[in-house]
C-alpha cells in the first residue's frame, strides 16, 4: 500500500487532455515539493515535473503540473499514442523520525 | 550529459548479500545526492535511500537494518549493499541522481533475481 494514492489507470483519446491525481497528507505532499515521472514500457523513470510545476528542459509544455493542500495533479494536453505509459508521483514524508522518499502507487495511461 | 550505470550480478541467491555499484559519468558527484530506487516485476518504485557526496545517508524504514549505501568520489561511483535478501527483493534496482523531491537522472537499472 503506497503512501501517496494514484489511480490505477485512466484513458483518453488522442488529442485530448488527461489529468492524474496524487493524493497524500500533511506529513507529505502538504510540506514538500511533489515531481512526476514517465516510464515508458521497458525502461527507466524519467523527470517529467519537480517543484510541483517546473519542467526539465527538454520535457514538452504538454505536462504540467500543480499542487493544491495535500494533492497534487498532472495534466496532459494533446494526448499522443507515445504518452503511453505508467506514471509516478513522488515527494518526501516526515511522518517518521527521519524522512522518507515516497512514491504514489503508479498510473497507467492509454490513450485510446 | 549526466549518465549512470549499473553493474552487478542478476542472481542472488536467499540470504545472501545483493551488491551493486552505479558508475557516474558526464558530471560531478559533488554537492549532490544519489539514489537507489527498486520496482519489482510488475509493481511500482520504492526508495532505498540515498547518499551524499561527503558520505552521509538516509534509508527506508523498510530497509534501515538491512542496508548500506556509500560513496566513491575519486571513482564517480555510489554503491548498494542488502543483506539477507529473498525472493521479496527479486527487482529492478535502479541508481538515481537526487533525492528528497527530485530524481533528474536515471540509471537503466539492474534486473536482480533472488533465487537458488
Amino acid at each position: 500500500q503506497s503512501i501517496l494514492t494514484q489511480p490505477p489507470s485512466v484513458s483518453a483519446a488522442p488529442g485530448q487532455r488527461v489529468t492524474i491525481s496524487c493524493s497524500g497528507n500533511s506529513s507529505n505532499i502538504g510540506k514538500n515539493f511533489v515531481s512526476w515521472y514517465q516510464q515508458l514500457p521497458g525502461t527507466a523513470p524519467r523527470l517529467l515535473i519537480y517543484d510541483n510545476i517546473k519542467r526539465p528542459s527538454e520535457i514538452s509544455d504538454r505536462f504540467s503540473g500543480a499542487k493544491s493542500g495535500t494533492s497534487a495533479t498532472l495534466a496532459i494536453a494533446g494526448l499522443q499514442t507515445g504518452d503511453e505509459a505508467d506514471y509516478y508521483c513522488s515527494t518526501w514524508d516526515n511522518s517518521l523520525s527521519i524522512g522518507r522518499g515516497v512514491f504514489g502507487g503508479g498510473t497507467r495511461l492509454t490513450v485510446l | 550529459q549526466v549518465q549512470l550505470q549499473e553493474s552487478g550480478p542478476r542472481l542472488v541467491k536467499p540470504s545472501e548479500t545483493l551488491s551493486l555499484t552505479c558508475t557516474v559519468s558526464g558530471g560531478s558527484m559533488t554537492n549532490l545526492y544519489w539514489s537507489w530506487i527498486r520496482q519489482p516485476p510488475g509493481k511500482g518504485l520504492e526508495w532505498i535511500g540515498y547518499v551524499f557526496h561527503s558520505g552521509g545517508t538516509n534509508y527506508s524504514p523498510s530497509f534501515k537494518d538491512r542496508v548500506t549505501i556509500s560513496v566513491d568520489t575519486s571513482k564517480n561511483q555510489f554503491s548498494l549493499k542488502l543483506f539477507s535478501v529473498s525472493a521479496a527483493d527479486t527487482a529492478m534496482y535502479y541508481c538515481a541522481r537526487g533525492a528528497l523531491y527530485r530524481y533528474d537522472y536515471w540509471g537503466r537499472g539492474n534486473l536482480v533475481t533472488v533465487s537458488t
